[in-house]
């Protein structure tokens, strides 16, 4: 069975930084991209980007690039979303989420999702 | 970059009722559009991708259609399982825009 499973909830204070995480189980993690999307509170979501575990490479949103930086680790099946320095709007929920496939193809449509991770940032 | 218009933002029905959401491509996207549905406090669950192709245990009375610009999601006989927020998103190229959502109650 395919799980996403993230890091916990965050609260942080502007101007800190932060690494939040994404483990994948039950698939080969090298072979789907993974992509992150951004819920304020009350809100819609909002696509970030995606990187691709197998090599790294990224795509960002034009509204997050700079902002966040995208890693991922395929020796421990776990991507990274990161903030160098927080800003209250930064506080939202976010969640990791993995490309869905039929059974001739790979889409980048979003199949599995991680349950979220909270972040709060507040001085 | 391609903006996705949904409509309504929000919408209230009685169960039974055949309840339909409109999403909008402000350029064409052939079918690579998917809807999804949130509840409060959890993570979206996929419906539908390929403008019109039921996900895996996915109920039948949830249907999509459309192509290029204009696409609908239709639940043929609303239920109060399906109260929740759906999102449209478009696939074909970055950057990978999800619609405004839509709210459904009973």
């Amino acid at each position: 069975e395919v799980q996403l499973v993230q890091s916990g909830p965050q609260l942080k204070k502007p101007g800190e930084s932060l690494k939040i995480s994404c483990k994948g189980y039950g698939y080969k993690f090298d072979d789907h991209r993974i992509g992150w999307v951004r819920q304020m509170p009350g809100k819609g979501l909002e696509w970030m980007g995606l990187i691709h575990p197998a090599d790294s490479e990224t795509t960002y949103s034009p509204s997050f690039q700079g902002r966040v930086t995208f890693s991922a680790d395929k020796s421990i099946d776990t991507a990274y979303l990161e903030w160098s320095s927080l800003e209250a709007s930064d506080t939202a929920t976010y969640y990791c989420a993995r490309r869905g496939c039929t059974a001739s193809s790979c889409y980048l449509f979003f199949e599995f999702w991680g349950q979220g991770t909270p972040v709060t940032v507040s001085s | 970059d391609i903006q996705m218009t949904q409509s309504p933002s929000s919408l209230s029905a009685s169960v039974g009722d055949r309840v339909t959401i409109t999403c909008r491509a402000s350029q064409g996207i052939s079918t690579f559009l998917a809807w999804y549905q949130q509840k409060p406090g959890k993570p979206p669950k996929l419906l539908i991708y390929g403008a019109s192709t039921l996900h895996s245990g996915v109920p039948s009375r949830f249907s999509g259609s459309g192509s290029l610009t204009d696409f609908t999601l239709t639940i043929s006989s609303l239920q109060p399982e399906d109260v929740a927020t759906y999102y449209c998103h478009k696939y074909n190229s970055a950057p990978l825009t999800f619609g405004g959502g839509t709210k459904v109650e009973i």
